[in-house]
């Protein structure tokens, strides 16, 4: 079974459009976080969240939210995708919040036109 | 703040050969260190950490790091190379944002290994 599941993995939209990227987990984990890569390879933590508190990376534009309609699920919603949104979004969960070791998804190839 | 860089961008072996992956870091106290790899289009792995236990520290897949203090490094080895090796190899340091050695992490710019046959 896969312990960290994302859909889709590729994600083609233009300019303008709102999106979704939905993040499951089923490792009994209490915390996910979102990542970006970009195009260099660099990752970047966009958000860190669990049942108590929504960490968010003050780079992140508020055209970025985090929904978790619960433990297992951390949904990534994007409004008004813009051509710098093109980077793969990887989903993360951990045991405790900052623990340090975490497990991620395949990722999700978002392509913006 | 804390931070790491990764000294090379790509390193290619020779299969077999000896794998070296440089890591320095920067922390104001005792970080936890990590190492993940990412193989073309997957997700991260995570490879081993070090979280001030013995300062050499085995992962997975026949790696190891050591943990050097007067150095502020935390190279990555194998002894012998494999063609599954092939991947990108991130440095990772948790950034203390939730106290101690805990918190978000804070990773490197990635090395890119490349394995001949």
């Amino acid at each position: 079974d896969t312990a960290v599941s994302q859909t889709p993995k590729y994600l083609v939209t233009q300019m303008g459009n709102d999106k979704s990227i939905k993040c499951e987990q089923n490792l009994g984990h209490d915390t996910m976080y979102w990542y970006k890569q970009d195009s260099k390879k660099f990752l970047k933590i966009m958000f860190s969240y669990n049942n108590k508190e929504l960490i968010i990376n003050e780079t992140v534009p508020n055209r970025f939210s985090p929904k978790s309609p619960d433990k297992a699920h951390l949904n990534l919603h994007i409004n008004s995708l813009e051509l710098g949104d093109s980077a793969v979004y990887f989903c993360a969960s951990s045991r405790g919040q900052g623990l340090g070791e975490q497990y991620f998804g395949p990722g999700t190839r978002l392509t913006v036109t | 703040a804390q931070s790491v860089t990764q000294l090379d961008s790509h390193v290619s072996v020779s299969e077999g050969t000896p794998v070296l992956l440089r890591c320095n870091y920067s922390s104001s106290y005792s970080p936890s260190l990590f190492w993940y790899v990412q193989h073309p289009n997957k997700g991260l792995q995570l490879l081993l950490k070090y979280t001030s236990a013995a300062t050499l520290v085995k992962g997975i897949n026949g790696f190891e790091a050591e943990f050097k203090k007067s150095e502020t490094s935390f190279h990555l080895t194998k002894p012998s190379a494999h063609m599954s090796d092939a991947a990108e190899y991130f440095c990772v340091v948790s950034d203390g944002s939730y106290g101690g050695s805990q918190g978000n992490l804070i990773f490197g710019k990635g090395t890119k290994l490349s394995v001949k046959p």
